[in-house]
C-alpha cells in the first residue's frame, strides 16, 4: 500500500473553472502537508502547506485538510493555462525530517 | 542571491563510471536531501543529512553515496553499482529544529540534474 496516494490524471479542467486535486495518506501520525507544483522538466516549487484541520486560502489556491479521513486536497479557483503542471502532494510525520511524496497529478487547463 | 545550486544541469555516464552531482546551498539550512525522479513518478528519497558529518539512507540508497563535510555542500555520487541511473536528480534543503518558525520548516529544491547513460 502506497503511503501517499494521488490520482495520476491527467485531469482536464476548462479555463476559469475550479480544479480539485486530492491526496490520501496512510500514516495517522502525519502532521504537515505540502503541495508542490512541478512544470515539465523543472523542479518542484512549493505552493501551499497546511498543518491544521480545515481550509487554508492563499490567493486562488485553497488547501483543505481532514485528518480524521486522512486526506488533503488542493482547490485552484479561476484556473489559468499557466496552472497546467503536475501537482505533488507531500506528507511529513511528526518529528520526522523526511517527506513522503505522492506520484503527482497532471493537471491540464483547457483554454 | 540565496538558493540551492545544482550542477551540472545535464550529465552523461559511461558504463562502469562513477559520477558526482553537486549541490550547494547558501540558505544556512541544516538539513539537505537527495531525491530521484523517474518519468511520471513522484520523488524517492536517496539520502538525507541533518547535520555536518552525518547522513542517513533513504528509501533507495543502493548504488549511491554521499558526504557532508560542509554545511553548504551535499554531493551525491552515482556509483557503477547503480545499474539504472537514468533519472532526474533533485537536491533539497530546509531548516531544522523544534523551535524554528513553521515557514522555515519547508523543503526547497534546486533546479535538478538530468543524468543519462551513454
Amino acid at each position: 500500500q502506497k503511503e501517499v496516494e494521488q490520482n495520476s490524471g491527467p485531469l482536464s479542467v476548462p479555463e476559469g473553472a475550479i480544479a480539485s486535486l486530492n491526496c490520501t495518506y496512510s500514516d495517522r501520525g502525519s502532521q504537515s502537508f505540502f503541495w508542490y507544483r512541478q512544470y515539465s522538466g523543472k523542479s518542484p516549487e512549493l505552493i501551499m502547506f497546511i498543518y491544521s484541520n480545515g481550509d487554508k486560502e492563499d490567493g486562488r489556491f485553497t488547501a483543505q485538510l481532514n485528518k480524521a479521513s486522512q486526506y488533503v486536497s488542493l482547490l485552484i479557483r479561476d484556473s489559468q493555462p499557466s496552472d497546467s503542471a503536475t501537482y505533488l502532494c507531500a506528507v511529513r510525520a511528526g518529528g520526522n525530517e523526511k517527506l513522503t511524496f505522492g506520484t503527482g497529478t497532471r493537471l491540464t487547463i483547457i483554454p | 542571491d540565496g538558493g540551492i545550486t545544482q550542477s551540472p544541469k545535464y550529465l552523461f555516464r559511461k558504463e562502469g563510471q562513477n559520477v558526482t552531482l553537486s549541490c550547494e546551498q547558501n540558505l544556512n539550512h541544516d538539513a539537505m536531501y537527495w531525491y530521484r525522479q523517474d518519468p511520471g513518478q513522484g520523488l524517492r528519497l536517496i539520502y538525507y543529512s541533518q547535520i555536518v558529518n552525518d547522513f542517513q539512507k533513504g528509501d533507495i540508497a543502493e548504488g549511491y553515496s554521499v558526504s557532508r563535510e560542509k554545511k553548504e555542500s551535499f554531493p551525491l555520487t552515482v556509483t557503477s553499482a547503480q545499474k539504472n541511473p537514468t533519472a532526474f536528480y533533485l537536491c533539497a534543503s530546509k531548516g531544522t529544529g523544534a523551535r524554528i518558525p513553521i515557514a522555515k520548516n519547508i523543503q526547497y529544491f534546486g533546479a535538478g540534474t538530468r543524468l543519462s547513460v551513454l
